[in-house]
């Protein structure tokens, strides 16, 4: 069965700093793998993800995420924070080609942003 | 605007008694889903659909029913059989090619 494990359940960095947020899974095949983030209160918003091709993969909101196969990781990262990007932030898997596209989630990372 | 909607965003209810929370999307997508979403438990699959008039249990099924008989629709009801219902709960939805789930606003349910 896939897993996703997100180390880290909350961060605290200043606004101007770099940000990276660990994911690692567990899955046989190459996965697919996702991003998302959430305002309290809100639904989930897609960041970015990866499906095949250039592990190196950019989203929206300045952020990008590096797949690594050796590490099974996909660890998500952005040059400077901004206030605005204090949120939860989930990692997810889904299984490549797998016919429900059911997806399995971290449980998140909690990302404050220091003034 | 496409997007999914949810209603209503805050619901409350006494112990014991069935709730149905509403999930409806204009995305023309085939596949819905039911999540459930508790502090540092991340989200959790309850049901999902693939295509009308047929579903799956997820994870967390028990105390639980859905329906999906129509394309735009998944609504999903809270019985007094599920023990902590308390949560926030998540709809999404997925087009047959794009393999990417778009998540409604939630509705935060609670019961005293």
């Amino acid at each position: 069965a896939q897993s996703v494990t997100q180390p880290d359940i909350h961060i605290t960095v200043s606004e101007g700093a770099s940000l990276e947020l660990r994911c690692n899974y567990s899955y046989g095949a190459t996965p697919y793998l996702f991003w998302y983030v959430q305002s309290p209160g809100q639904g989930l918003q897609l960041l970015l993800k990866y499906f095949s091709g250039d592990t190196l993969v950019q989203g929206i909101k300045g952020f990008e995420a590096e797949f690594k196969r050796s590490q099974s990781s996909f660890n998500l990262r952005k040059p400077s924070v901004h206030w605005s990007d204090a949120a939860e932030y989930f990692c997810a898997v889904g299984a490549n080609g797998g016919s429900q596209g059911n997806l399995t989630f971290g449980k998140g990372t909690k990302l404050s942003v220091k003034p | 605007d496409g997007g999914i909607t949810q209603s209503p965003k805050y619901l409350f209810r006494k112990e014991g008694q069935n709730v149905t929370l509403s999930c409806e999307q204009n995305l023309n997508h085939d596949a819905m889903y039911w999540y459930r979403q508790d502090p540092g438990q991340g989200l959790r699959l309850i049901y999902y659909s693939q295509i009308v008039n047929d579903f799956q249990k997820g994870d967390i099924a028990e105390g639980y029913s859905v329906s999906r008989e129509k394309k735009e629709s998944f609504p999903l009801t809270v019985t007094s059989a599920q023990k902590n219902p308390t949560a926030f709960y998540l709809c999404a939805s997925m087009g047959s090619s794009s393999y990417e789930q778009y998540f409604g606003p939630g509705t935060r349910l609670t019961v005293t």
